[in-house]
């Protein structure tokens, strides 16, 4: 099945700095979504981005399928942005492979 | 506007003993999922159902079962429950079809002492 590596693991920031979190994946796929699970354990979907680029706020994603990537950018990473990130993907249309995430701490 | 609801938020059973967790989404969504969380590792499907009187089998299917009881209720069974199944399990809803994104629910943690 298809292999999903985030990186890095484990991140730590000063408030106000940018970062970029890494999704690669072994496989074709044509659907991939990012999500931040908050410190208090809720997962919110940030981007549904089986390619191309998204831009929301402060947080943007691009998805290059043929290479087999997707990028998640932090643009002045505030606390509330802490928690872990994962990446999700699927070959078909309902089984998604999570990523083990991407734990993200920002220092006030 | 409640999303998806997921009952209870936590649990403690006995080995052996069953349960049924509970999840249901006021959004019109077609798609529901369940998912487990594990500690330091990320989610993994169990079961989904693709639309109202279809499920299907995900990654770790074994020692559960679902019923999709109408389009907004989607419930998870253990029945007999055992130590492995120690985890927090996650309720999901999508719309069917291009450009969805999952809805999930806050949670329900589950210990199997």
């Amino acid at each position: 099945g298809i292999q999903v590596e985030q990186s890095p693991p484990d991140l730590i920031l000063q408030e106000g700095a940018n970062s970029t979190l890494r999704c690669n994946f072994s496989d074709s796929v044509n659907n991939l979504q990012w999500f931040h699970q908050n410190p208090w354990g809720q997962l919110i979907n940030l981007f549904y981005i089986p390619s191309g680029t998204k831009q929301n706020g402060r947080l943007s994603a691009t998805t290059v399928a043929t290479e087999r990537y997707s990028l998640l950018y932090i643009s002045s990473s505030q606390t509330t942005d802490s928690g872990v990130y994962f990446c999700a993907v699927t070959s078909g249309t309902y089984k998604y492979i999570f990523g083990t995430g991407t734990r993200l701490k920002v220092l006030a | 506007n409640a999303g998806v609801t997921q009952t209870p938020k936590f649990q403690v059973l006995k080995t052996g003993q069953s349960m049924t967790l509970q999840c249901a989404q006021d959004m019109n969504h077609n798609s529901m999922y369940w998912y487990r969380q594990d500690p330091g590792m990320g989610l993994r499907l169990i079961y989904y159902s693709a639309s109202e009187g279809t499920t299907d089998k995900g990654e770790v299917p074994n020692g559960y079962n679902v019923s999709r009881l109408n389009k907004r209720e989607f419930s998870l069974r253990l029945e007999s429950a055992a130590p492995s199944q120690t985890s927090v399990y996650f309720c999901a809803s999508s719309r069917q079809g291009e450009n969805y994104g999952y809805t999930f629910g806050s949670g329900t943690r589950l210990t199997v002492v």
